[in-house]
């Protein structure tokens, strides 16, 4: 069984739309939590950390569920630039277990 | 306000060469990750060094691949022999801490390499 599991996609949504990305983690000793970006052929850029009151950034907000294992990412009022591939992440002491990303591609 | 380097950024390769790959850090960061990304994958944890310590490499081939954080200078990930299957992109990351305090880590701009 993979560490981060995340549906893959690909999401098309429309400007303006609001989506929502979920990603399951299967080690409950993971102890904190992050969402990266990934432009095509390009490296990681950090989102925002999941911490377990939820937290939001702007149009970004990530919730973090313990008792099921599982994170989500909301982005609202979806951008063009939000065009992207959207990487869950979850550390379990030293190492960092990387989801294979949700595609999403935000639609004129 | 130079974030993580890497160089080079795309290297090519017969089977059989040297590959060697560079990382420097984010400054006032002293701890360094190596993944390798192949086409259409997940990044995959390679090894995680401190200066002058290799702290985690379950992620490393056995074989061929080494990792170094010297004293001074960069991070440097060595693939002996290079196969064609080692052709992705490999990313270093950086952070300040380690160990089981949460902290956030910042990626560099990743070497492809490419091996023919």
């Amino acid at each position: 069984r993979k560490e981060v599991e995340q549906d893959p996609g690909p999401f098309n949504v429309p400007e303006g739309a609001t989506v929502a990305f979920n990603c399951t983690y299967s080690n409950s000793a993971s102890q904190s939590f992050f969402w990266y970006r990934q432009d095509c052929r390009k490296e990681p850029k950090l989102l925002m950390s999941v911490y377990s009151s939820g937290n939001e950034d702007g149009r970004f907000t990530a919730q973090l569920n313990r008792a099921s294992q599982y994170i989500s990412l909301l982005i609202r009022d979806s951008k063009l630039s939000d065009s992207a591939t959207y990487l869950c992440v979850a550390q379990t002491f030293n190492q960092f277990y990387f989801g294979t990303g949700t595609s999403l591609t935000v639609i004129p | 306000n130079a974030g993580v380097m890497q160089n080079p950024r795309h290297l090519v390769r017969r089977r059989g060469q040297e590959a060697r790959l560079r990382c420097s850090p984010m400054k006032g960061h002293s701890h360094v990750y190596w993944y390798r990304q192949l086409p259409e994958e997940g990044l995959k944890f390679m090894v995680y060094l401190q200066k002058e310590n290799i702290i985690d490499e379950s992620g490393m081939p056995k074989e061929r691949f080494s990792a170094e954080f010297p004293k001074e200078g960069p991070s440097i990930l060595r693939i002996q022999q290079v196969v064609r299957g080692d052709s992705a992109a490999y990313f270093c990351a950086s952070s300040p801490f380690g160990g089981e305090i949460s902290y956030e880590q910042y990626f560099g701009p990743g070497t492809r390499l490419t091996v023919t």
